[in-house]
């Protein structure tokens, strides 16, 4: 099966410096990367997704990268506010299933 | 448009109890899915239902746990009897069903606190 792994697990950033997640998966059939933020006590929600025929996209200060050769995706967060301060998940869909990484507690510093 | 719900939010109770948990999915989403984050670990993967059948219940940790979705609509995660370690956040999910993938959307999950 999928197996995701994420990085680092927890991240602390000065406001207005850019914040940097990274997971990597293991099947390559895996074809929808998807990231997820869930704030204190609140439902994960998406924030961005990437498919498996994109290299990058990006939506105001949130972009994702993704190197399918290399089986590994990123998570790019620039000009950092308070309200960005959660635990970010990555995750890879295989075929019908969501495999989740294990989470980024991301800190912003006033 | 209602999101997916879950109940009920909190839910503690002692070892060896029983305890259901009901998913509502979003109307039409054919795909429901449940998850658990157990510890502030990472949200791991319990079982997907396709409509009412069981497409994959891989994750479900042992026959303590016993999922349906009778009709095809909402869906109930029972846990009988109840161990320490069952204790966590149980999340469903749903989305829609076709070809390719499509953005999962989760409930606020049920925390289970096992005493």
């Amino acid at each position: 099966g999928e197996n995701v792994e994420q990085h680092p697990s927890t991240l602390s950033v000065q406001e207005g410096d850019s914040a940097v997640i990274k997971c990597t998966y293991s099947d390559s059939a895996s074809n929808y990367f998807p990231w997820y933020k869930q704030e204190l006590g609140k439902r994960p929600q998406l924030i961005i997704d990437i498919r498996s025929n994109v290299g990058e996209k990006k939506d105001q200060r949130i972009a994702v990268t993704l190197n399918k050769t290399a089986k590994h995706f990123s998570l790019h967060i620039t000009e950092t506010q308070p309200e960005d301060s959660a635990v970010y998940f990555c995750a890879a869909f295989n075929d019908y299933k969501l495999s989740f990484g294990a989470g980024t507690t991301v800190t912003v510093r006033a | 448009e209602a999101g997916v719900t879950q109940f009920p939010s909190h839910s503690v109770i002692e070892k060896g109890q029983t305890v259901t948990l009901r998913c509502d999915p979003i109307s039409g989403h054919d795909n429901l899915y449940w998850y658990r984050r157990v510890m502030g670990k990472e949200i791991k993967f319990l079982l997907h239902f396709v409509k009412e059948s069981k497409q994959d219940e891989s994750g479900m940790p042992n026959n303590r746990f016993l999922a349906e979705r009778t009709g095809g609509t909402y869906s109930t995660l029972k846990v009988q009897p109840a161990e320490l370690e069952d204790s966590g956040v149980y999340f469903c999910a749903s989305s829609q069903l076709g070809t390719g993938s499509s953005e999962a959307f989760f409930g606020q999950g049920t925390r289970l606190t096992v005493v």
